[in-house]
């Protein structure tokens, strides 16, 4: 299994309050993603990151920010959660972004579930 | 841009009987096809790619799915399903040139009836 783990593992939260999930890898991947899952829409890619302090938006990026300082770490920040933010968040990591070069895959972790009420 | 169809969101299949899980896609250009499972409480695991070559592809746990270039879909078969097999499973795509990202269906979740 690739080193990915998500923290915290669940979570709940008052409507309003911040709330940061952390990403951690230690393969030293360049490309990192952050992806919510709910019932009828799959995955949706919310941020995604392909270095140290550069990251870019997603399909889903409103009421969501992102950071990364270090290339193990990638945090996603709720700065005022809301109930329509409860769902499962994954992380997930790519060594290649081009995906021509044939051996593009994603590797994703276990999910942090975050229910806010 | 994009999109997939994966138009059984819940198939029960019995133990032992065959299984087919349909995806389809829309894309402009040409892309690559993977196939994840997640398990109960467990994150995506690729089950397997089509990325170039025979157009039958051989993954992990028994499961083969075959590209069809003319009809756009990337069906996923299994011969003989175990009770350990239920899951969902979601099909992605993603250009093979360019810096888009992937592009998940909207799962199926496979139920194995003893």
């Amino acid at each position: 299994d690739a080193g990915i783990t998500q923290s915290p593992r669940h979570k709940v939260t008052e409507t309003g309050t911040p709330v940061t999930l952390r990403c951690h890898q230690t393969e030293n991947h360049r490309y990192m993603y952050w992806y919510r899952q709910d019932p009828g829409h799959g995955l949706r890619l919310i941020h995604y990151s392909y270095g140290v302090k550069d990251t870019d938006k997603g399909e889903v990026s409103d009421g969501y920010s992102v950071s990364r300082s270090k290339t193990e770490d990638f945090l996603l920040t709720l700065e005022s959660a809301t109930s329509s933010q409860t769902s499962v968040y994954f992380c997930a990591i790519s060594d290649s972004f081009l995906v021509a070069d044939g051996s593009y895959e994603q590797y994703f972790g276990p999910g942090t579930r975050l229910t806010v009420t | 841009a994009q999109s997939v169809t994966q138009l059984d969101s819940q198939v029960p299949v019995f133990e032992e009987a065959p299984v087919e899980l349909r995806c389809n896609y829309s894309s402009s250009v040409s892309v690559y096809l993977f196939w994840y499972v997640q398990y109960p409480n467990q994150g995506l695991q690729l089950l397997l790619k089509y990325l170039s070559g025979s157009t039958l592809v051989k993954g992990i746990n028994g499961f083969e799915a075959e590209f069809n270039k003319s009809q756009t879909s990337f069906h996923l078969r299994k011969p003989s399903v175990h009770i350990s097999d239920t899951a969902e499973y979601f099909c992605a795509v993603i250009p093979i040139f360019g810096n888009e990202k992937l592009t998940f269906g909207t799962g199926t979740r496979l139920t194995i009836i003893p």
